[in-house]
């Protein structure tokens, strides 16, 4: 079946750690995004990629970095810069010529 | 830039009935697409309608229908008979038209919907 894999589900971290989550798509999709889910917030764009080799940021930025050496894979780290990590994550992909996301299950990351 | 509100954090219906749950938005853009997005507590995203702004009839998917209005900057989402599977947060979204807008999708806070038996 095709979707969106992203592991691990459930992640704890030491505070000045980087931690890497994993999102994996088999739909062909070329866009895809990382978002942040905090409790009574909205999602949050992290960042973006429409083609492989390219990415921009979204509106909280600061303090991830991700790649996209491959069309199927978008991998956000999430760096002992970022001040407040722990949140719900979640990745989407998009066909190019479609208004419609299609979301992962989501990664709970939490800093101990 | 744009903005999504949602004025009801939470909702509550009994089962078989209908709710309404409210969504406005601002923008000065004419060309935009409207989502509802379903989240039960697995969490996972769930698309449960969506409306182009150039359309004017409303879209319907089975019980789930929205209350477009663009003049007013509105875009409710009317659930009929509801179920207790209904039972979820909801979000309210807009992405702008692709050809010349943001890549963004904007998410409003959500509105947690309990369903009632």
């Amino acid at each position: 079946d095709g979707g969106i894999t992203q592991s691990p589900k459930y992640l704890f971290r030491k505070e000045g750690q980087n931690v890497t989550l994993s999102c994996e798509q088999n739909l062909n999709h070329d866009a895809m995004y990382w978002y942040r889910q905090d409790p009574g917030q909205g999602l949050r764009l992290i960042y973006y990629s429409q083609i492989v080799n390219d990415f921009q940021k979204g509106d909280i930025a600061e303090g991830y970095s991700v790649s996209r050496e491959k069309k199927e894979s978008f991998p956000l780290t999430v760096t002992s810069a970022q001040k407040n990590p722990t949140a719900f994550y979640l990745c989407a992909s998009r066909w190019t010529g479609a208004n419609v996301l299609t979301f992962g299950a989501g990664s709970r990351l939490t800093v101990l | 830039a744009q903005t999504v509100t949602q004025s009801q954090p939470e909702m509550s219906v009994q089962e078989a009935e209908t709710v309404t749950l409210s969504c406005t938005y601002d923008t000065s853009e004419s060309d935009y697409y409207l989502f509802w997005y379903k989240q039960p507590p697995s969490r996972q995203m769930i698309l449960v309608i969506r409306q182009e702004a150039y359309k004017q009839q409303n879209a319907t998917e089975n019980r789930f229908s929205v209350n477009f209005q663009k003049a007013a900057k509105s875009f409710s989402l009317k659930i009929s008979d509801s179920q207790l599977g209904d039972a979820a947060m909801y979000f309210c979204a807009y992405r702008s038209d692709p050809q010349g807008g943001s890549e963004k999708l904007v998410f409003g806070k959500g509105t947690k919907l309990t369903v009632n038996p």
